[in-house]
This record gives C-alpha cells, sequence and structure tokens, in this order.
C-alpha cells in the first residue's frame, strides 16, 4: 500500500512565525506535490516537485516556498504566515506517467494561523 | 471558466437509487481523466479512472465524451456508505504530471 504521511494533523500558528510543513511518502514516486483545499475553492495546486532538488510553481505558489532534498520527502514552507493561510494543506505523490497519473494523498493538515 | 467544472450540489438520494454526476473541462487536449472520493475531514482518493470507451467497477460507471470534454459517473443502487463528495479529475498535458480537480459533487444518501 502506498503510504503518503504529513508530519501534524492539526497546527496553530500565530502570524509571522515560520511554518514548517512535512511529507514522506514510502513508494518511491518521482512527483510529489502540495496543495490547499478550502470551500467552495476546492484542490488548489502550490507547488509540485518531479525529482530531488526540482521544484515548479503550482497555480498559487505566493507566500510560499518548498524543498525537496531526499526522494521521498516534500517540505511547504510558510516564511511568515498569514491569517489567509488557514486552511488544509495536502500532499500527495505519483510516478511518471504521460498525461498524469493517479495522485496518493496524505492525511492532510489543518493549519490555524491566528 | 473553470478548468473543470461540476454541480457542487447536494444531492440527496434515497437507499437504493440511480444518481449520475457530470463534469465538464475546458483543455481539449487533456489526456488522462479521474474520479476521486473525499469523505468528510479525509483525503481525496481514487475511485476510477475513465477511459474513452467507458468503464465500470461494481455499481460504478464512468463514461468520457471527448468531443464535448464531458465526464460522468453513475451509480447504482447506493448505499449509505456512498455518502462522499465526488471530485472529477483531468490530467493535463503539461510538465510534472499535474491533476486539475474540480470543486466536487457533495452526495447524501439517506433512508
Amino acid at each position: 500500500d502506498v503510504k503518503v504521511t504529513q508530519s501534524s494533523r492539526y497546527l496553530v500558528k500565530r502570524t509571522g512565525e515560520k511554518v514548517f510543513l512535512e511529507c514522506v511518502q514510502d513508494m518511491d514516486h518521482e512527483n510529489m506535490f502540495w496543495y490547499r483545499q478550502d470551500p467552495g475553492l476546492g484542490l488548489r495546486l502550490i507547488y509540485f516537485s518531479y525529482d530531488v532538488k526540482m521544484k515548479e510553481k503550482g497555480d498559487i505558489p505566493e507566500g510560499y516556498s518548498v524543498s525537496r532534498e531526499k526522494k521521498e520527502r516534500f517540505s511547504l514552507i510558510l516564511e511568515s504566515a498569514s491569517t489567509n493561510q488557514t486552511s488544509m494543506y495536502l500532499c500527495a505523490s505519483s510516478l511518471i506517467l504521460a498525461g498524469g497519473n493517479e495522485q496518493f494523498f496524505g492525511p492532510g493538515t489543518r493549519l490555524t494561523v491566528l | 471558466r473553470k478548468e473543470v467544472e461540476q454541480d457542487p450540489g447536494p444531492f440527496n438520494v434515497p437507499e437504493g437509487a440511480t444518481v449520475a454526476f457530470n463534469c465538464t473541462y475546458s483543455n481539449s487536449a487533456s489526456q488522462s481523466f479521474f474520479w476521486y472520493r473525499q469523505d468528510c475531514r479525509k483525503e481525496p482518493k481514487l475511485l476510477m479512472s475513465v477511459y474513452s470507451s467507458g468503464n465500470e467497477d461494481g455499481r460504478f460507471t464512468a463514461q468520457l465524451n471527448r468531443a464535448s470534454q464531458y465526464i460522468s459517473l453513475l451509480i447504482r443502487d447506493s448505499k449509505l456508505s456512498d455518502s462522499a463528495t465526488y471530485l472529477c479529475v483531468v490530467g493535463s498535458t503539461g510538465g510534472g504530471n499535474k491533476l486539475t480537480f474540480g470543486t466536487g459533487t457533495q452526495l447524501k444518501v439517506e433512508l
């Protein structure tokens, strides 16, 4: 079974804090993704990575950065958290396949920024 | 226009009913298509892939109409456990194997 784990299920931070969200997958997938999910807006792609040390901006990268130092680990960083970054954050991974492939999701981190 | 559009619902149906969800996508070059299921406060999970020839998995049937850029999901003999949000998902042709998710259609199956 593919397993994608995220470091925290719930997180409460204060405005201006630096926040790290960690994601680990155990299936040797090349691709890893970070999304946020908000009511009425669905899943929106923040960043993705198709290889170690490679990263690409998604649809809403502003205010976020990422790090992929090892194939199995993809970190999302909020340099200075703001209240509009309160959301559910979902990490996913997939094998490379032309045209898109099934993505496996972690359980999510519900982040609240006060 | 959204890349993937779905009716948000909710669809409230009695147990045993047949229910159909539709989805349209805007990128005619899209190559892969999926339905995901998301339970309340859980992560999305793949329900089934959608092929041009149509495919069936038990009570679930998915169809793709490339000419109309339209995807459907049919659920027969609905169960209480089918209550969830169903996400229509389209694979892009760009790099990185990105998927574009619809905002989902909520289904509530009632006694």
